[in-house]
């Protein structure tokens, strides 16, 4: 069973401060996504990335996926009370058709 | 532009009592999945289909039952509900493999009591 552990499980900021979120494993995954929730709602994809070493800008956040494709990043910048929800890191096995889910990270950003 | 529907949203079972939990998308996806998240925890896959006719178990299986007899819909169904499966269920589904992007309902919160 691959495992993804994501830390930190909580993080309270204030408005514009920067965070990093990780996303760790001993496993490889075929590619590596990273989903936001908010309370009450379905998981929102935000990215997905495939290739060792990848670094991908969604305006504010960043996301970097290990040369090895066993780790994961997500970097905000200037965070806002809109980034407010649980950020869930999720891996696909070799074959595409599981994804495995970590813990999630809860974020509170405080005006 | 509905995408994926569950219904109900919010349902409480007696020990011992069987429900049906409804999904249906309307972007003729190939790929559906159910998973179950814990408070505080990440997504489960519970079951998972590639196609109409297609049915696998996922990480974890035992006390539940699907099928799909067509594109669109992958009702997930409890037959004897225990404290154990409460929780809240997502219905997702993705165009291919999982490497596409999921779209996922908005989840049905369940308990079991």
């Amino acid at each position: 069973t691959q495992l993804l552990e994501q830390s930190p499980q909580f993080l309270s900021i204030q408005e514009g401060e920067n965070l990093t979120v990780y996303c760790n494993s001993s496993s490889v995954f075929s590619s590596l996504q990273w989903y936001r929730q908010e309370p009450g709602e379905g998981p929102v994809l935000l990215v997905t990335v495939v290739t060792g070493g990848e670094v991908k800008k969604l305006k504010r956040l960043t996301f970097q996926f290990g040369d090895a494709r066993k780790d994961s990043s997500l970097h905000i910048t200037a965070a806002q009370p809109g980034d407010t929800g649980l950020y869930l890191c999720a891996g696909g096995d070799n074959a595409g058709n599981m994804l495995t889910f970590g813990g999630g990270t809860r974020l509170m950003v405080k005006p | 532009n509905a995408g994926v529907t569950q219904t109900p949203k919010f349902r409480i079972l007696k020990i011992g009592q069987s429900m049906t939990l409804q999904c249906t998308q309307d972007m003729n996806h190939n790929y559906m999945y159910w998973y179950r998240q814990d408070p505080g925890m990440g997504l489960k896959l519970i079951y998972y289909s590639v196609g109409a006719g297609i049915t696998d178990k996922g990480e974890v299986p035992n006390g539940y039952n699907v099928s799909r007899s067509t594109t669109e819909d992958f009702p997930l169904r409890l037959e004897l509900a225990a404290p154990s499966q409460t929780s809240v269920y997502f219905c997702a589904s993705s165009l291919g493999r999982e490497i596409e992007k999921l779209f996922f309902g908005s989840g049905t919160q369940l308990s079991v009591l």
